[in-house]
């Protein structure tokens, strides 16, 4: 069955520093797709980045970079320069191909940045 | 721009009443989904419809039901209001079910179940 982990529930970073999240999954599937969330504490999800399992390349936003180790089933994102309104749960949620288009998240990582 | 709109950020309801959720998207997307948020278990999807008057089941259907009589509107009801449905309750919609779109969110509405 198909499964997402994060397993730090809560991370600090010192401003302007770089920070990863961790996130690993499961699938039987070729063919799929990784997105990570970022959720401030007024609640609304706002999507950051997206991974596909045929991408050669690893997807860059700005700031944010995803760390897609395919053999080792992992998805990490990167914060380069963390800024304090990075400060917020961030979410790390797969699609596999067959599925109609639902998501299946993790469990979470609040990120705390520090001034 | 787009934009998901919930009917309430915040909703107080007794035990064993009906409770309706609505949710609408104006990116003619034929996706919609609900999912309910609960602290350390992330988001868990309940239901999902890819096209009007259909809908799926999620991981934890139970307790809900959907509708979905017009594209742009997806509702979740609580046809029992129990206090384990307290939660805050997140709804999506995204492009299709060809391509690996991103799902759009909704502010959520936070449900007390007293």
């Amino acid at each position: 069955a198909q499964k997402i982990t994060q397993t730090q529930p809560g991370m600090f970073v010192q401003e302007k520093e770089a920070v990863t999240l961790d996130c690993t999954y499961d699938t039987s599937d070729q063919s799929y797709g990784l997105f990570w969330y970022k959720q401030p504490s007024s609640g609304e999800m706002i999507f950051l980045i997206y991974q596909g399992s045929y991408d050669e390349q690893n997807a860059t936003e700005g700031r944010y970079s995803l760390n897609f180790q395919k053999a080792r089933k992992s998805a990490n994102l990167v914060i380069s320069a963390s800024q304090l309104g990075d400060s917020a749960m961030y979410f790390c949620a797969m699609r596999e191909g067959t599925r109609g288009g639902k998501l299946i998240f993790g469990q979470g990582t609040e990120l705390s940045v520090k001034p | 721009d787009v934009k998901v709109t919930q009917s309430s950020r915040y909703l107080v309801k007794r035990t064993g009443e009906k409770v309706f959720l609505e949710c609408v998207q104006d990116m003619d997307h034929e996706n919609m989904f609900w999912y309910r948020q609960d602290p350390g278990l992330g988001l868990r999807l309940i239901y999902f419809s890819y096209d009007v008057k259909m809908k799926e089941k999620g991981d934890i259907p139970e307790g809900y039901s959907v509708s979905r009589e017009k594209k742009e509107r997806f509702s979740l009801i609580l046809e029992s209001a129990s206090t384990n449905q307290t939660s805050m309750y997140l709804c999506a919609s995204s492009l299709d079910s060809r391509g690996f779109y991103e799902q759009y969110f909704g502010p959520g509405t936070r449900l007390t179940v007293t």
